[in-house]
């Protein structure tokens, strides 16, 4: 069965200091991975969205960027953390080429200070 | 601009009544579009999908319908339960099925 993982749970940074969030799925292949953010009693944010190693689409300008270095890999970044980029960071896949429903991580609660 | 939007106001009903939420989308062709439930401090859980050419799905006590005339769903929850209390929240693909872009999400309260 597939599952996603996504760690840390919560996050505790300064304000300037760098950001690295991970989020690896297991038990597909080529799936299409979303990283997502909520900030709170909000809905969810769509930042990135990857179809492929190395295939990042981005939807919102900000201080974040994404990467995939493999195909059930996901990682989240910043160089430098703004208080503004606290929240709750959800990771999460679906199937490719017909419509399927998305499974999300467990989420970080990152809180900038 | 692109939007979806539910009430962002909490749907307050009775135990046992129907609740029924609404998601409205702006400059969207979806092909399919998605309801999820989401408890506090963790990640949206899928309940049903509804394609563009289909005008009602159901599962359960879970009534989705989906008219893009209106650009508008909507979402049932029949005899709902205090348990049924969450947020909700409706979902948007494209036709390539690789972007998904979730509304706002409304919170429901079942009360005893």
């Amino acid at each position: 069965s597939q599952t996603i993982h996504q760690w840390p749970a919560t996050l505790v940074q300064p304000v300037g200091s760098p950001l690295s969030l991970e989020c690896t799925v297991e038990g597909t292949s080529n799936p299409n991975l979303y990283w997502y953010r909520q900030a709170a009693g909000r809905g969810l944010q769509l930042l990135f969205y990857s179809v492929g190693i190395g295939q990042i689409s981005s939807e919102v300008p900000q201080n974040l960027s994404a990467s995939r270095p493999q195909d059930r890999q996901f990682i989240l970044s910043s160089k430098k953390l703004l208080l503004s980029d606290s929240g709750f960071y959800l990771c999460a896949w679906s199937g490719q080429g017909s419509p399927t429903e998305a499974f999300f991580g467990q989420g970080t609660r990152l809180t900038v200070v | 601009s692109q939007k979806i939007e539910q009430n962002s106001e909490a749907l307050n009903i009775q135990e046992g009544k129907t609740a029924t939420l609404t998601c409205n989308y702006t400059n969207y062709s979806p092909a399919y579009l998605q309801w999820y439930r989401q408890d506090p401090g963790r990640g949206p859980v899928f309940l049903l999908l509804i394609r563009e050419n289909e005008k009602e799905k159901r599962k359960e006590r879970l009534k989705v319908t989906f008219d893009t005339t209106l650009k508008q769903s909507l979402f049932h929850i029949t005899a709902s339960q205090p348990a049924d209390s969450a947020t909700y929240l409706c979902a948007l693909t494209n036709t390539g099925f690789q972007k998904l872009v979730f509304g706002t999400g409304t919170r429901l309260l079942v009360s005893p």
